[in-house]
C-alpha cells in the first residue's frame, strides 16, 4: 500500500471549464472525504463518503461541486463551470475501522485562468 | 458553527531556540489532533489527545489538551531545521467519524540555522 494518491496533481483550466479530480484511498479504507485548503489556510471540509454512501456535504460545496464513490473505492471530485475563486488544493483522506488517523494525499493543485 | 483558532499565526525562531503554538476551540472538543504540513506538502498526523488534561511526548515534541478540553498547545524543545512546516489542530466536526475535522489556520514555522 502506498497511501492515498490522487491524481493530476496540478491542473490549470480555463473559468468556465469542467474539472474532475481522482482519488484512491487506502486499499482497507471505508471512509473518505475531501478537503479544500487555500493559501495561508487549514483545510476546509467539503464531503464525506462512507463505503460508496456520501454522507455530510459543507456548505462550501456549492452546486457546481459533485463528489462520487461509486464502488467504494476511489472517489471522483468534479468541479463544473469553474471560477477563479476555485482556485486551490483539494485534499483528499482517509480512515479506516477504529482508526482515528487521517490520512491525506498530496492534493490537486487548481488553478482557474 | 464551530471555530478554532491559532495563535501564533508564524513564528521564526533560530535552531536550538523552543516553540509553541496555541490553538483555541469554540466548542468543547472530544479529542483534538495535531498535523504538520511541510512546504508544498500535504498534511500529516502527528498525534490525538482525547482526555481532559493529556499530555503527550514525542522526541521534542509536547502535546497538551486543556481541562475544559477546548484548548490545547504543542511545544517543540531545541528546534531543528527539520522541523520546519505549519503546524495545524483540528477538532472533530461532530459525528463518529475523525476524519471529518474543523482545522485551525495553523502556525507557520520557520527555522534559522
Amino acid at each position: 500500500d502506498t497511501g492515498v494518491s490522487q491524481d493530476p496533481r496540478h491542473k490549470i483550466t480555463k473559468r468556465g471549464q469542467n474539472v474532475t479530480f481522482r482519488c484512491d484511498p487506502i486499499s482497507e479504507h471505508n471512509r473518505l472525504y475531501w478537503y479544500r485548503q487555500t493559501l495561508g489556510q487549514g483545510p476546509e471540509f467539503l464531503t464525506y463518503f462512507q463505503n460508496e454512501a456520501q454522507l455530510e456535504k459543507s456548505r462550501l460545496l456549492s452546486d457546481r461541486f459533485s463528489a462520487e464513490r461509486p464502488k467504494g473505492s476511489f472517489s471522483t471530485l468534479e468541479i463544473q463551470r469553474t471560477e477563479q475563486g476555485d482556485s486551490a488544493m483539494y485534499l483528499c483522506a482517509s480512515t479506516g475501522g477504529l482508526n482515528t488517523e487521517a490520512f491525506f494525499g498530496q492534493g490537486t493543485r487548481l488553478t482557474v485562468v | 458553527g464551530q471555530q478554532v483558532m491559532q495563535i501564533p499565526q508564524y513564528q521564526h525562531v533560530q535552531e536550538g531556540e523552543d516553540f509553541t503554538t496555541y490553538c483555541n476551540s469554540s466548542t468543547t472538543l472530544s479529542n483534538i489532533q495535531w498535523y504538520k504540513q511541510r512546504p508544498g506538502g500535504h498534511p500529516v498526523f502527528l498525534i490525538q489527545l482525547v482526555k481532559s488534561g493529556e499530555v503527550k511526548k514525542q522526541k521534542r515534541l509536547t502535546f497538551q489538551f486543556g481541562e475544559a478540553k477546548k484548548n490545547s498547545s504543542l511545544h517543540i524543545t531545541a528546534t531543528q531545521t527539520t522541523d520546519v512546516g505549519t503546524y495545524f489542530c483540528a477538532g472533530p466536526r461532530g459525528g463518529t467519524s475523525y476524519g471529518k475535522l474543523t482545522f485551525g489556520q495553523g502556525t507557520i514555522l520557520t527555522v534559522h540555522p
